[in-house]
């Protein structure tokens, strides 16, 4: 079965400079969420999109921005780079159009390593 | 707001033994629960879920539990073995906004050969 594809896998920028990370869902997911978990803590949720619309939206910061696409494919623009954007960034998908207690599944994450 | 707590943050056994690990939530207006493992430095793998309905769930010698009125979980490992040393994570779905995962901070499990 199809699962969750980030891409890519492992990042390395600056401090200031841009990112950009994709998140293909499951075929006919319609909602994608977006989760950071930074070094030893827990995953945080960022934000999340149903059907191309944003539909909630967690401790983001503003030098972040996401957007999902026509085809379901959301990506997450991160710039000016700080240090503390060093994380394992996690894209999970889900079905809300078959109700809420449809599982999120989840992707194998992006590494993104600030230097 | 949703707190999800799991206590101990640790806890190293040697092979063999049955393990319970915990996991409480603050608000018991849940979707469903869900159990995870993270190797260090790897992704989530989603272990079982359980809905708000059901009171348990099993696969192989994994069982989770749910009692939602009191706001607790238990996964049940069974005959522990070293490979089932990582950090296993609760997260909770609750009702209301976009249902997003709210997770407890990991218990680490080290099962010693």
């Amino acid at each position: 079965a199809a699962g969750v594809i980030q891409s890519p896998r492992h990042l390395i920028k600056e401090k200031r400079e841009t990112a950009t990370l994709k998140c293909y869902p499951i075929p006919r997911h319609d909602t994608v969420y977006w989760y950071q978990q930074g070094p030893g803590q827990d995953p945080q949720f960022l934000i999340s999109f149903y059907e191309k619309m944003q539909s909630d939206k967690g401790s983001i910061p503003d030098r972040f921005s996401a957007q999902q696409f026509s085809d379901y494919h959301s990506e997450l623009n991160m710039s000016s780079l700080e240090l503390g954007d060093s994380a394992l960034y996690f894209c999970a998908s889900s079905l809300v159009a078959g109700g809420p207690w449809y599982e999120q599944y989840f992707g194998p994450g992006t590494r993104l390593t600030v230097t | 707001k949703q707190e999800v707590t799991q206590i101990p943050a640790a806890l190293s056994v040697p092979e063999g033994e049955n393990l319970v690990l915990n996991c409480s939530f603050t608000d018991s207006a849940i979707y469903n629960l869900q159990w995870f493992r993270q190797d260090p430095g790897k992704g989530l793998t989603s272990l079982l879920l359980i809905q708000s309905s059901q009171r348990e769930q099993t696969s192989g010698r994994l069982n989770a539990s749910l009692d939602k009125s009191s706001g607790r979980s238990t996964l049940y490992i069974a005959a522990s073995q070293p490979g089932d040393s990582a950090t296993y994570l609760c997260a909770v779905r609750t009702q209301g906004g976009s249902e997003k995962l709210v997770f407890g901070k990991g218990m680490k499990l080290t099962v010693n050969p």
